[in-house]
């Protein structure tokens, strides 16, 4: 059964510094790999994807790095704010079209 | 742009019940996703839709559990009868494609 390895499961960091979230995939269908954020109460919501034929992706504060030949894929919250609390949940997806999530990372950021 | 709509945010019942919930996913998008959340599993995915038709329901966790797409726009899954270990957030996403999935808020079922 394909999985994908979500580490750490929380994450305590002070505003301003940098969050990082690592994932760890087996056989995939290799073309997209997203993240995801979910807020209490609230459903995931699409934050941030990448192509495997790039190896880095920044939108504002979030990049996603992907090591192919390491089949892993990062995410790093630049400059952590109060408000980037949440849980993270990365995704690859499956050689039969789904997506199988990660664990999640529980993040919270001190103010 | 209303996103994904999910029915009812809330249900409590008692073991043995029918359960029905409730998904209308956004206007256009082919494929619909129902997915259930724990602590002790994350999310796991229960059956897929494309065009309305099931398309892999491997996830289902046993014959109690129901799911159906009468049309583009709505979508219900069914627990029939109730346990307590089906206590969870049932969430509905929609896609265009399989890949950049848009969820609802969810459902969150308890069962006494």
């Amino acid at each position: 059964q394909q999985q994908v390895k979500q580490s750490p499961q929380s994450l305590i960091v002070q505003k301003g510094g940098i969050s990082i979230i690592n994932c760890a995939y087996e056989n995939t269908a290799f073309d997209y790999f997203p993240w995801y954020q979910q807020f209490p109460g609230k459903g995931p919501a699409l934050l941030i994807a990448i192509r495997p034929d790039v190896s880095e992706k920044k939108e504002g504060r979030f990049t996603i790095s992907f090591n192919k030949s390491a089949k892993q894929f990062s995410l790093h919250i630049m400059d952590s704010q109060p408000g980037d609390s949440a849980t993270y949940f990365c995704a690859a997806p499956s050689n039969t079209g789904k997506l199988i999530f990660g664990q999640g990372t529980t993040l919270q950021v001190k103010p | 742009d209303a996103g994904v709509i999910q029915s009812p945010r809330h249900e409590v019942t008692e073991m043995g019940q029918e359960v029905t919930l409730r998904c209308k996913p956004i206007s256009g998008h082919d494929y619909l996703f129902w997915y259930r959340q724990t602590m002790m599993r994350g999310l796991e995915l229960l059956i897929y839709f494309n065009n309305n038709v099931p398309i892999d329901d491997s996830g289902m966790p046993e014959d109690r559990f129901s799911a159906k797409m009468p049309n583009a726009s709505f979508s219900t899954l069914k627990i029939q009868p109730s346990e307590p270990r089906d206590s969870a957030v049932y969430f509905c996403a929609s896609s265009s494609g399989t890949r950049l999935q848009h969820f609802g808020d969810g459902t969150r079922l308890s069962i006494l």
